[in-house]
């Protein structure tokens, strides 16, 4: 089985940096992605990283350390609109018939404050 | 454009009833997902399919059935409604191993 540790709720301030960790536990990995979604929304893809190390997409990056089984996605120059839950994701080779599910984490729910 | 569509947006719905919720994509995937989702809850994957003619069950039993006869269309089914089934259904495709798309999900309530 897997199964992905992440915080409920992190509150931070417009303009600041926050980091938003997830730990997971599985038979087998093959990577870790990140989904971000609005109250009321659809889950949307923000980034995936399949070796160690910080993977930057513009304002948001996302680190992964394998031997940690550890992961994060930091957003910096936080924005009122980035207030929203965010996933971490596994595809765990083991997960049963197909390999090619994702396992989500419970989410973390984001809100800026101005 | 390529795109995944999920129709009827919201539904509420007598116990007992049949339903299908609709989802098509046209960006050519042959993997397509459903997730169930609570408010303020995880996904949790009730079906999959990697192509036509091809579906199973998920990690979380459902009492719905999907099919797949055609690539871009992926159905589901609730053979007879209950207020247990009350939740949001999430459509999604993606042919990238970890990369997926969602479409804007299904609100149902049933009474």
């Amino acid at each position: 089985g897997q199964s992905l540790e992440q915080p409920s709720e992190v509150t931070a301030v417009e303009g600041a940096i926050v980091q938003i960790n997830c730990t997971y536990q599985t038979s087998g990995f093959y990577g870790l992605s990140w989904y971000q979604q609005h109250d009321g929304g659809a889950p949307t893809f923000l980034s995936y990283n399949a070796l160690d190390g910080l993977e930057e997409t513009g304002r948001f990056s996302s680190f992964l350390s394998r031997s940690d089984s550890y992961g994060y996605l930091l957003l910096q120059e936080l924005q009122m609109k980035d207030s929203a839950s965010y996933f971490c994701a596994v595809r765990d080779p083991q997960s049963g018939a197909g390999s090619y599910q994702l396992t989500f984490g419970k989410g973390t729910k984001l809100s800026v404050i101005p | 454009e390529a795109d995944i569509y999920q129709t009827p947006r919201y539904l509420v719905i007598g116990t007992g009833k049949k339903i299908t919720l609709e989802c098509s994509q046209t960006m050519g995937h042959d993997k397509m997902y459903w997730y169930q989702q609570d408010p303020g809850m995880e996904l949790h994957l009730i079906h999959y399919s990697y192509g036509v003619n091809s579906t199973e069950k998920g990690d979380l039993s459902s009492e719905s059935t999907v099919s797949r006869i055609r690539t871009e269309h992926f159905p589901l089914t609730l053979e007879s409604a209950r207020p247990s089934h009350t939740s949001q259904y999430l459509c999604a495709s993606g042919d990238r191993d970890n990369e997926q798309f969602f479409g804007p999900g299904t609100r149902l309530t049933v009474l």
